[in-house]
């Protein structure tokens, strides 16, 4: 079985600053790893993803995260937050050959003028 | 493409009501998934669906029924709502099981 902890369950950060969210991950079998955001009232949309090759892998709208075997962990970063990142993010893990998708608790960005 | 819809948005029960969860995808994915969001506990899965006829328990089965109506449908049954069950529930599908999953845009139950 595999567990996800999110270190920050609440991230304030003014705009154009960096953010750093936290995730590490236990499992005895390799995995796969996703990040997902989910604006306010709305569903969970997939942000990025390491499934195999270059540890480091980027979205579209800047953020970016590293895979890091022996520390367990992918956290998600990104050099300048706007407005429009305000939301909540679910780290998540699954084993390579398993349906099970398991979340961390959630870290929930709020950016500030 | 709609991606996964979910029918209704919001809905209010007392205890004691039934009422089923709609999850529709088009995308011609083989697996679905319902998931349920609690404030602090991230998404836990409750029912998983690989493909059109089978369906298995997730971590939080208890007080649910599920039917995969066909290869696009996958419904979640409430057969005797309790307070516990107030929650936003989601509907995910993938291509195949390992495969990544896509959400829809979930549904607030709140159970009086």
């Amino acid at each position: 079985a595999q567990s996800v902890t999110q270190l920050d369950s609440q991230v304030p950060v003014f705009e154009e600053a960096p953010v750093e969210l936290r995730c590490n991950y236990s499992s005895s079998v390799s995995v796969y790893l996703f990040w997902y955001v989910q604006y306010p009232n709305q569903g969970l949309q997939l942000l990025l993803k390491y499934l195999s090759g270059s540890t480091l892998v980027e979205s579209i709208n800047g953020f970016e995260a590293e895979f890091n075997k022996s520390q367990t962990s992918f956290h998600l970063r990104k050099p300048s937050v706007h407005i429009s990142d305000t939301a909540e993010y679910f780290c998540a893990v699954r084993s390579r050959n398993d349906y099970k998708l398991s979340f961390g608790a959630g870290t929930t960005v709020t950016v500030r003028a | 493409n709609a991606g996964v819809t979910q029918t209704p948005k919001f809905q209010v029960l007392k205890t004691g009501q039934s009422m089923t969860l709609q999850c529709a995808q088009d995308m011609n994915h083989n697996s679905m998934y319902w998931y349920r969001q609690d404030p602090g506990m991230g998404l836990r899965l409750i029912y998983y669906s690989a493909s059109e006829g089978t369906t298995d328990k997730g971590e939080v089965p208890n007080g649910y029924n599920v039917s995969r109506l066909n290869k696009r449908e996958f419904s979640l049954r409430l057969e005797s709502a309790a307070p516990s069950q107030t929650s936003v529930y989601f509907c995910a599908s993938s291509l195949t099981s390992v495969e990544t999953q896509y959400f829809g845009p979930g549904t607030r139950l709140l159970v009086l």
